[in-house]
């Protein structure tokens, strides 16, 4: 059955980097794209970006630019995303999903990761 | 503040019909699919209808839902405690290629 496995819940202080993993299981892992979404607490949900796991192509949301980087591993059929420069409204659970194309639903998403930013 | 527009609370009783409004524009709703998603407190978003009005095997056909220009709709019938989440609806949105959302609508089954 698909699955995606993230990593687990992170604690970081302000101006940190913060790098986590979502790792396919299931499917052919480069026939679909994933994507990374978060969600504050108590708030709602907040695309991100998306990587192809093709060739590594990634499009990122204007908001995150410069602060954001997808990469994958084929090897090990994981996608991985560091946010840089951690702030306190980072603090958020932050899923990753996939899409069959670049901007077709996401149907399957990960369990989630924590991570909170606090000094 | 969420691109797509949904209301923040819904509520009905065990057996009752409720529906959850979502309002987008040209370069989302109007052009793309609308997809909605329930969360269950704790857990990731569950996809729950696709492709407007589609249900993922699984999902009762209790669930429901339509598109109509720049706005979509989530009817649930025959409410069930079960049913108590947050939905979400969703959209790509052409401007600013990227996945949109709305803000989610908590359900309370009184």
């Amino acid at each position: 059955q698909v699955q995606l496995v993230q990593s687990g819940a992170e604690v970081k202080k302000p101006g940190a980097s913060v790098k986590l993993s979502c790792k396919a299981s299931g499917y052919t892992f480069t026939n679909y794209y994933i994507h990374w979404i978060r969600q504050a607490p108590g708030q709602g949900l907040e695309w991100m970006g998306i990587i192809n796991p093709t060739g590594g192509s990634t499009t990122y949301a204007q908001k995150l630019q410069g602060r954001v980087t997808m990469t994958r591993d084929t090897t090990s059929s994981t996608v991985y995303m560091e946010l840089s420069s951690l702030r306190s409204d980072d603090t958020a659970v932050y899923y990753c999903a996939r899409s069959s194309g670049y901007s077709e639903l996401l149907d399957y998403w990960g369990q989630g990761t924590l991570v909170t930013v606090s000094s | 503040q969420s691109v797509l527009t949904q209301p923040p609370s819904a509520s009905g009783t065990p057996g009752q019909r409720v529906t959850i409004s979502c309002s987008g524009s040209s370069s989302n709703i109007g052009t793309n699919y609308v997809h909605w998603y329930q969360q269950l407190p704790g857990t990731a978003p569950r996809l729950l209808i696709y492709r407007n009005n589609q249900r993922p095997s699984g999902v009762p056909d209790r669930f429901s839902a339509s598109k109509s220009g720049t706005s979509a709709s989530l009817a649930i019938s025959g409410l069930r405690s079960e049913d108590e989440a947050d939905y979400y609806c969703a959209a790509w949105d052409d401007s600013l290629s990227g996945w949109v959302f709305g803000g989610g609508t908590k359900l309370t089954v009184l």
